[in-house]
């Protein structure tokens, strides 16, 4: 299995620009996460998915960012406009959850991240 | 918000000995999870103990969990430079159909030849 897939891996833009991160989980998964993480403010939720719908968002910082899965095998992180703060790296994690009784008892398997650097 | 807080935040020790990282949480939880990530990759999944498990092993790792004081605590045993890495605790967010994990900031652990 090829794991968890990111593009790009590494983006420089300058700000105002749109900025679009892709994922590919893990075949099979049926959860996909969107993680931010800098030094400040650690590893933050910012959106997932199950089953292609998005189920919690709370974490998508302001209107500028967006996430979307039209299937199972590819999502989307735009940021439009890109601000200099949005600078961090980005990670795409994938999981197959089952059920409700097993509440949380999964793990995520992360993809190696994008490093974003917005001047 | 994080949940989980890791400590030390940083912990250097020489090969061979052994590391032990503490993670403490404000609200109950159905699990923990422990995650390493080395520098420049994504977080891998090391082990999960679940509320009703007070010890795991994994190979040279060993988790406990204390519900009663809300903490957990990583061992590595017999520590090797390939442990260098840092360490991050997760807990389920124990709210309804809600999947998400909440992660704590981690240790980032030096384990020097």
């Amino acid at each position: 299995d090829a794991g968890v897939i990111q593009s790009p891996r590494h983006e420089v833009t300058e700000m105002g620009q749109e900025v679009t991160l892709r994922c590919k989980p893990i075949s099979g998964h049926n959860s996909l996460f969107w993680y931010r993480q800098t030094m400040m403010r650690g590893l933050e939720l910012l959106i997932y998915f199950n089953n292609n719908v998005p189920i919690d968002d709370s974490g998508m910082p302001e209107d500028r960012f967006s996430a979307k899965m039209p299937n199972a095998s590819f999502s989307t992180l735009k940021i439009q406009p890109s601000e200099p703060r949005d600078s961090a790296v980005y990670f795409c994690a994938s999981s197959l959850i089952i059920g409700l009784a097993i509440l949380g008892a999964y793990e995520q398997y992360f993809g190696p991240g994008t490093r974003l650097t917005v001047t | 918000s994080q949940q989980g807080e890791e400590d030390p935040q940083a912990l250097s020790i020489q090969e061979g000995e052994n590391a032990t990282m503490n993670c403490s949480y404000k609200t109950s939880i159905n699990n923990l999870q422990w995650y390493r990530q080395n520098s420049g990759r994504g977080l891998v999944h090391l082990i999960l103990i679940r509320s009703n498990e007070r010890e795991k092993h994994s190979g040279r790792l060993r988790v406990t969990l204390d519900t009663s004081k809300k903490s957990s605590s990583l061992l590595i045993t017999a520590s090797r430079a390939a442990d260098t890495a840092s360490y991050f605790c997760a807990t389920d967010g124990n709210a309804g159909n809600n999947r998400k994990l909440i992660w704590g900031l981690g240790t980032s652990l030096a384990v020097n030849p």
